[in-house]
């Protein structure tokens, strides 16, 4: 299996624009979870799904952040309008239910917004 | 709501030393994770505990659950084990709350 993959790896993108990012997660894992790493405020939970039903989104910071994780294979991180305030590293984590097997996490995708 | 401390936060030592990273965290967390995050960014899980002890390769974690503590140690530590180490704990729900992360460097 290839892991975890997001895309893109980089983006830098201007004040009010959208902003998507995308997750693949290990085939046969059927919770997956969206984190944020800031310097700040270190990892945080943002959103995870369990069989792509959203279970907790208390850490998505407003609304102008939203995830959808249409079928099992992927799932997409949406801020609009972005602001600089969000520039951080995305991560994308998958595991098996419960996170028996531990997690597997994805490289991350750095949102940089000017 | 689950706490993560994590100590130290910063840990210089020179190659062949032996490391240990200490984890305190709440009641309502069930299982441990370490995780180690190399200046690259990627995150890669080492070890869940959930009771007792686990081994690979140099790397041992430790649990106790009485106390709600629990260590990683490095032994025949390397310039390579330079990276942050980072706890953290899930609770009740599948997420995870993380600690501030421990910057280790090991010097040659």
């Amino acid at each position: 299996d290839a892991g975890v993959i997001q895309s893109p790896r980089h983006e830098v993108t201007e004040m009010g624009q959208e902003v998507t990012l995308r997750c693949k997660p290990i085939s046969g894992h059927n919770s997956l979870f969206w984190y944020r790493q800031t310097m700040m405020r270190g990892l945080e939970l943002l959103i995870y799904f369990n069989n792509n039903v959203p279970i907790d989104d208390s850490g998505m910071p407003e609304d102008r952040f939203s995830a959808k994780m249409p079928n099992a294979s992927f799932s997409t991180l949406k801020i609009q309008p972005s602001e600089p305030r969000d520039s951080a590293v995305y991560f994308c984590a998958s595991s098996l239910l419960q996170g028996a097997s531990g997690y597997t996490f994805g490289s991350g995708t750095r949102l940089t917004v000017v | 709501k689950n706490e993560v401390e994590q100590s130290p936060q910063n840990l210089t030592a020179q190659e062949g030393e032996f490391i240990t990273i200490n984890c305190s965290y709440s009641v309502g967390i069930s299982a441990l994770h370490w995780l180690q995050q190399h200046p690259g960014g990627g995150i890669v899980s080492l070890f869940m505990l959930s009771s007792g002890k686990k081994k690979h390769g140099r790397l041992i974690a430790t649990i106790n659950i009485q106390e709600k503590h629990s260590s990683l140690h490095i032994t025949a530590s390397h310039p390579r084990d330079s990276a942050v180490y980072i706890c953290a704990g899930r609770g009740g729900a599948d997420g995870l709350t993380f600690g501030k992360g421990t910057h280790l460097i090991i010097q040659p």
